[in-house]
């Protein structure tokens, strides 16, 4: 089972700023991640797929990068809207796996 | 757009089985593949199993195999996952999820389903 760790846990971030998060797999995904935002009562929500790859609708201040075992997630300057918990998740091998979540706090 | 929506709130006592559905609208049930995955506080993302419609293949976490059954009735486009022999450790959200493929991203999530497991 191909483990991913995020980091950090919390990251507490004014409005307007920029946020990065982070999340390692135990073994390469090759570009076989997404990330998922998700806010409180609600279900996950795409946001970028293929390591890279914004879903439709995602505003553009959504950015993902890297490949391997190595990934980041970015936000360029945070609205209100953006205060959430987003997941890491690997589709490359089974079982699909998600990380433990960064909670994006003010 | 695909969309799911999902069956409502479940109170099961230890040992029952439940069954979850998955409605789906806006896009083709065949082209469809469907994931169950579940949300505790403590646990997280839990991924249980997928089901490919358009032909017919299943894959599960080892966690579940044999205790969980998926399928679609595509008469009424919709999904169904069942857990058999729950206990107070299944008290989870259920959550459907659709992909392109079994080995794709989840482009669109159900509401969750809550599930209590109590005596």
């Amino acid at each position: 089972e191909i483990l991913l760790t995020q980091f950090p846990a919390t990251l507490s971030v004014s409005p307007g700023e920029r946020a990065t998060l982070s999340c390692g797999a135990s073994q390469t995904v090759n570009s076989d991640l997404a990330w998922y935002q998700q806010k409180p009562g609600q279900a996950p929500r795409l946001l970028i797929f293929g390591a890279s790859t914004r879903a439709t609708g995602v505003p553009a201040r959504f950015s993902g990068s890297g490949s391997g075992t190595e990934f980041t997630l970015t936000i360029s300057s945070l609205q209100s809207e953006d205060f959430a918990v987003y997941y890491c998740q690997q589709y490359n091998n089974w079982p699909k796996t998600f990380g433990q979540g960064t909670k994006v706090e003010i | 757009q695909v969309q799911l929506v999902q069956s409502g709130t479940e109170v099961k006592k230890p040992g029952a089985p439940v069954k979850v559905s998955c409605k789906v609208s806006g896009y083709t049930l065949n082209d469809l593949c469907f994931h169950w995955v579940r949300q505790t506080p403590g646990k997280g993302l839990e991924w249980m199993g997928a089901f490919d419609v358009a032909d017919g293949d299943k894959v599960f976490a080892q966690n579940f195999q044999g205790r969980v059954s998926v399928y679609v009735d595509t008469s009424t486009d919709t999904a169904y996952m069942e857990l058999s022999s729950l206990t107070s450790g299944d008290t989870a959200v259920y959550y459907c999820a659709a992909a392109r493929g079994l080995l794709s991203w989840f482009d669109a999530w159900g509401q969750g389903t809550l599930v209590t497991v109590s005596s």
